[in-house]
């Protein structure tokens, strides 16, 4: 899996905008993606997942869009809340695998 | 549900103590993780349980670091002797499939 360096990318965002944070991925036979939000103090909490079989799969505000021609995940965040303000990390799965692999993190920064 | 439930929270203790940190996942889940997360080096997973059976222990340091599942729903990692570099986040997670549900985490810190 990919290794976390000592500093984050950061995305900071004004309230009411658009968010929207990105993942590359190396394992061409991962068939299961998940985006994660992480609080502050927190564990990281699921926010939504997406089978390789899909492109797109929307939640409640957020969007999952995957291309696996350039293995490359994006989380699409609408109208950004200060609540949101997390560090959000992408995990892929493959073959049946109980084990994820975690990306690295985005810490998304929203100024109200 | 109460989710997965990780103590203590917090724990200061001094080199070459011995640790002890307890997780119990959620009722009905069978798969069990131990992940450590440092500002270095991320989110590790250290070892990972199937029906309460070490899987991968591939991510566990050193000998210092063992785990444990004697029953469905409970676990623990121990680290002895402690040491300053293992001051940490160490998170366990549950899952039944693909979900996993973390923990709050327990903050380790060894002086």
């Amino acid at each position: 899996g990919e290794s976390v360096g000592l500093h984050l990318p950061t995305l900071s965002v004004q309230e009411g905008d658009n968010s929207i944070i990105n993942c590359a991925y190396s394992n061409s036979a991962s068939d299961y993606f998940i985006w994660y939000k992480q609080e502050s103090g927190k564990g990281p909490q699921f926010i939504i997942d997406i089978r390789s079989n899909m492109d797109k799969r929307q939640g409640q505000r957020v969007t999952v869009l995957l291309n696996k021609t350039v293995k490359h995940l994006s989380l699409q965040i609408a109208a950004t809340q200060p609540g949101d303000s997390a560090v959000y990390f992408c995990a892929e799965k493959s073959g049946g695998s109980y084990i994820p692999t975690f990306g690295r993190g985005t810490s998304l920064i929203v100024h109200p | 549900d109460a989710g997965v439930i990780q103590s203590p929270r917090h724990e200061v203790t001094e080199m070459g103590q011995e640790v002890t940190l307890r997780c119990k996942p959620i009722s009905g889940h069978n798969s069990l993780f131990w992940y450590r997360q440092t500002m270095m080096r991320g989110l590790e997973l250290l070892i990972y349980f199937n029906n309460n059976v070490p899987i991968d222990d591939s991510g566990m340091p050193e000998d210092r670091f063992s785990a444990k599942m004697p029953n469905a729903s409970f676990s623990t990692l121990k680290i002895q002797p402690s040491e300053p570099r293992d001051s940490a986040v160490y998170f366990c997670a549950s899952s039944s499939y693909n979900e996993q549900f973390f923990g709050p985490g327990t903050r380790l810190t060894v002086l």
